[in-house]
């Protein structure tokens, strides 16, 4: 159980263009999510944490139009790259936590994203 | 400011050669820590939780334990198969937890 999956896992698209990454839990109602962007040989960075319903909460630094978030449904978060450009390359990973406080969160398998 | 530091960044071993990781934690409460792997090129695996000062948690040749102030992850005969990233994460909390920057792990035949 607590299966977590992202689409794409990998994507190559052309400068200027939106990229749509999906995050969906499988087994279980994810009452938050996380979106967190890695790079190579480095831990997570934390961009955003989305509820269900409301609006995400985004770290500082993160730009929030460049960056959209959607939480439609308890199993379902959305990560939109808007107007892609080189520097957005990187490893885009979600994870899920359930409503149980004390459950840990349970992370998607990520997505490489190349902006050419 | 909440913290979790993780010792040694990177670690060789020859297989079979036993070691520790170390995640050292401060942070204003703790309802949680948990510990994942990280292979490259995928996300991170869940692997233990500990919840209080004194607990124990094992899996095959890993064994996790806690202390009022750190984390250890115990790695007993370890294989080249168990080389990757070990995150710690503390849960303060918050809505989110506050995450170490890893151990990378290279278990050599």
């Amino acid at each position: 159980g607590a299966v977590v999956s992202q689409h794409p896992s990998r994507v190559i698209c052309k400068s200027g263009t939106s990229v749509k990454i999906e995050c969906r839990s499988l087994d279980f109602q994810a009452t938050t999510m996380f979106w967190y962007r890695q790079f190579p040989k480095k831990s997570l960075m934390l961009m955003a944490t989305s509820n269900e319903g409301s609006k995400a909460t985004y770290e500082q630094g993160v730009e929030k139009d460049k960056f959209l978030i959607n939480h439609a449904s308890l199993t379902l978060s959305t990560l939109t790259v808007t107007s892609a450009h080189p520097e957005d390359s990187s490893f885009y990973i979600c994870s899920a936590r359930p409503g149980k406080e004390l459950e840990t969160q349970y992370f998607g398998p990520g997505t490489r994203l190349l902006v050419l | 400011e909440d913290q979790v530091t993780q010792s040694p960044e990177a670690l060789r071993l020859q297989e079979g050669e036993s070691s520790s990781l170390n995640c050292s934690y401060t942070v204003s409460g703790l309802r949680g820590l948990f510990w994942y792997r990280q292979d490259p090129g995928k996300g991170p695996e869940f692997l233990f939780t500990l919840y209080s000062a004194g607990e124990e948690k094992e899996k095959e040749r890993l064994k996790a334990t806690l202390t009022k102030k750190e984390s250890f992850l115990h790695i007993t005969a370890p294989k080249p198969e168990d080389s990757a990233t070990y995150l710690c994460a503390v849960d303060n909390y918050g809505q989110n937890f506050v995450f170490g920057p890893g151990t990378r792990l290279s278990v050599l035949p």
